[in-house]
């Protein structure tokens, strides 16, 4: 079965520094990985998808990712924190299974704290 | 173009009732899946459905049952409600025939209480 261990259960940034989300996976084929946010009492949004093309994989907000096999690492990085990045932020893999039919399957999370 | 829409918002039930939860999918998409996400952990895979049938399922007892309409929406039902049932329950929606790095997209949740 694919699984996501996401290695900080909180991330506390200044505004304006360089945010790290730390994510590793594993899988027994080739990954589809995603990054979700959540903001306090909202919905997930898709902040990117790993399409086993580019293995940079830039989302939306600034953010971007890498995937590295070698490591089975998925972090997200974003170069300057602003103050609306503080939310809970999940690192995602596929899990296509047996019948064909994927499933996503959702690390603990990181809740980013961001301090003007 | 309507996202994911889910009813109601919020829902306080009593231990040992039943509920029901639905769920509209984004335009075109014709697959849902549910998620239980309790306070502070991440979602959880309940099951799937696609062509109003269950597709995949999570490690959930059969107490949590689903189905799915000719209109891909659907509904999730929890019958003999327990404390530990309370969670923000969330649809996703999805094309079935996607590539393999497909994407789900979700809905708002409905916030689930029982006392």
């Amino acid at each position: 079965a694919q699984s996501v261990t996401q290695l900080d259960s909180h991330v506390s940034v200044s505004e304006g520094t360089p945010v790290l989300l730390r994510c590793n996976y594993s899988s027994s084929y080739s990954p589809s990985l995603f990054w979700y946010v959540q903001h306090p009492n909202k919905g997930l949004q898709l902040l990117l998808k790993y399409t086993s093309a580019a293995t940079l994989v830039k989302g939306i907000n600034g953010f971007e990712a890498e995937f590295k096999k070698s490591e089975t690492s998925f972090h997200l990085t974003k170069p300057s924190a602003h103050m609306s990045d503080a939310a809970e932020y999940f690192c995602v893999v596929s899990d296509r299974g047996n019948t064909g039919f994927q499933k996503l399957v959702f690390g603990t999370g990181t809740r980013l704290l961001v301090s003007p | 173009d309507a996202g994911v829409t889910q009813s109601p918002t919020h829902l306080i039930k009593t231990r040992g009732q039943q509920v029901t939860l639905r769920c509209s999918p984004k335009s075109g998409h014709d697959t849902v899946s549910w998620y239980q996400q309790a306070l502070g952990q991440g979602p959880q895979f309940i099951f799937q459905y696609y062509e109003e049938e269950e597709r995949q399922r999570g490690n959930f007892p059969d107490r949590f049952s689903g189905h799915q309409f000719p209109n891909y929406s659907s509904e999730l039902n929890v019958n003999a409600l327990l404390l530990g049932d309370s969670a923000l329950y969330l649809c996703a929606s999805s094309f079935a025939s996607g590539t393999p790095s497909y994407e789900q997209y979700f809905g708002p949740g409905t916030r689930l209480t029982v006392t």
